[in-house]
């Protein structure tokens, strides 16, 4: 069974913290992603990355940060959290013809 | 972002009804995507169609990828309580997924 994981489902920081949102995926896929939900707004994208070390630029990429260093792995990094974070975040993956994608349980943010 | 067009935005059915949604795009997409979202949770994806015109059901799922490659259709049979959620669409041509704004789908037993 194909999956991604999130290192936490619920998480509560504070203004101007530094934030690690974790993502692995099982399924040896060349592509990982980062979005927010927001209710009215959908899924937004922030980050991509095609490959180990490389990452691309979304929708949204201002305030956030992204390291790939192993294929699995994917980390989202809010330098300094502020309020208008508060969100729910999505890691996702997919091979690189870009087929199916797989979204991980989300990880809900609330930043006070 | 780009966001596709996906209707009903929401509806109330029955159980045992058969519901129908659909989603369109102004772009041509090799690849459509259905997945159900339930409250506080990640997507799950229900089905994929990578070819024009094909028809591809999933239990009681059938999904169409549309011959113009710019819309595609879901349909759930003789719908369950536990179908209720926000059901949505996406398109890809090459490198980004594109989403569609949901539809809430509401199951009165």
């Amino acid at each position: 069974d194909v999956k991604v994981t999130q290192s936490s489902r619920y998480l509560v920081k504070r203004t101007g913290e530094k934030v690690f949102l974790e993502c692995v995926q099982d399924m040896d896929h060349e592509n990982m992603f980062w979005y927010r939900q927001d209710p009215g707004l959908g899924l937004r994208l922030i980050y991509f990355s095609y490959d180990v070390k490389m990452k691309e630029k979304g929708d949204i990429p201002e305030g956030y940060s992204v390291s790939r260093e192993k294929k699995e792995r994917f980390s989202l990094i809010l330098e300094s959290a502020s309020t208008n974070q508060t969100s729910m975040y999505l890691c996702a993956s997919c091979q690189r013809s870009y087929n199916e994608q797989f979204f991980g349980p989300g990880t809900r943010l609330t930043v006070l | 972002g780009q966001q596709l067009n996906q209707s009903p935005q929401s509806m109330f059915i029955q159980e045992g009804e058969d519901v129908s949604m659909n989603c369109t795009s102004s772009s041509i997409f090799n690849t459509w995507l259905w997945y159900k979202q339930d409250p506080g949770e990640g997507p799950v994806l229900l089905i994929a169609l990578y070819k024009a015109g094909e028809l591809t059901s999933n239990g009681r799922l059938t999904a169409q990828f549309g011959i113009t490659r710019k819309d595609s259709f879901l349909n759930i049979s003789a719908s369950i309580p536990s179908d209720v959620g926000i059901y949505f669409c996406a398109g890809t041509g090459t490198y980004k997924y594109i989403f569609g704004t949901g539809t809430r789908l509401k199951v009165l037993a």
